[in-house]
């Protein structure tokens, strides 16, 4: 059990496009979603905190007009990458928690962006 | 702010070795400290430690936690070429965010 989806698992977009990833709860529902981005060789950086229903919280730092999420649901999270540059180009990973425990975040496998 | 530090950031060892990996952390309203193992996509957890001097065991690997000192080890006994990975230390602090602030990580080469 506790099982967290991403989709696409990787995805490759032009500059100037826009990207959505979603992460699901497969089989729990999910109060708190959390989505990072962690770049070659460095750790995993927070960028935002989603409850459901309500607006996320951004770290500071983090464009929220450029990074847009949306916890529409229990189970899905999305997140959209608005006009894609290069240096959006990333690993994105979101966790959820929710499953067996209140506590521990369930991370989903990860997408690969890649913005040209 | 937050902080968290792990040492060293890279290891290299031989099979059988052991090894131990630190992390340290400086965060307001403590809550746990988790260790992940992460190999080609996202961590999988390892341990949580919410209180001093208890030691978390699975396997060959065990973690303990100094709340006093403020860090934490990562002990990984008769290692084997599958432990190589990056070893992520994170800390769950406080004021109902439940957000992680992780460390850089620690990577770990086991040759054969």
């Amino acid at each position: 059990g506790a099982v967290v989806s991403q989709h696409p698992s990787w995805v490759i977009c032009k500059s100037g496009t826009s990207v959505k990833i979603e992460c699901r709860s497969l089989d729990f529902q999910a109060t708190t979603m959390f989505w990072y981005r962690q770049f070659p060789k460095q750790s995993l950086m927070l960028m935002a905190t989603s409850n459901e229903g309500s607006k996320a919280t951004y770290e500071q730092g983090v464009e929220k007009d450029k990074f847009l999420i949306n916890h529409a649901s229990l189970t899905l999270s999305t997140l959209t990458v608005t006009s894609a540059h290069p240096e959006d180009s990333s690993f994105y990973i979101c966790s959820a928690i929710g499953g067996r425990t209140s506590y521990e975040q369930y991370f989903g496998p990860g997408t690969r962006l890649t913005v040209t | 702010e937050d902080k968290v530090v792990q040492s060293p950031l890279s290891l290299v060892v031989h099979e059988g070795d052991t090894v131990t990996l630190n992390c340290s952390y400086e965060v307001t309203n403590f809550r746990s400290l988790l260790w992940y193992k992460q190999e080609k996509k996202a961590p999988t957890f390892l341990f949580m430690l919410t209180s001093s001097g208890i030691e978390k065991k699975s396997g060959r690997l065990s973690s303990i936690l100094d709340k006093k000192e403020l860090f934490s080890i990562l002990n990984i006994t008769a290692t084997q070429t599958g432990d190589s990975a990056v070893y992520l230390c994170a800390v769950e602090a406080g004021g109902g965010s439940e957000k992680l602030v992780f460390g850089k990580g620690t990577k770990l080469t086991v040759n054969p």
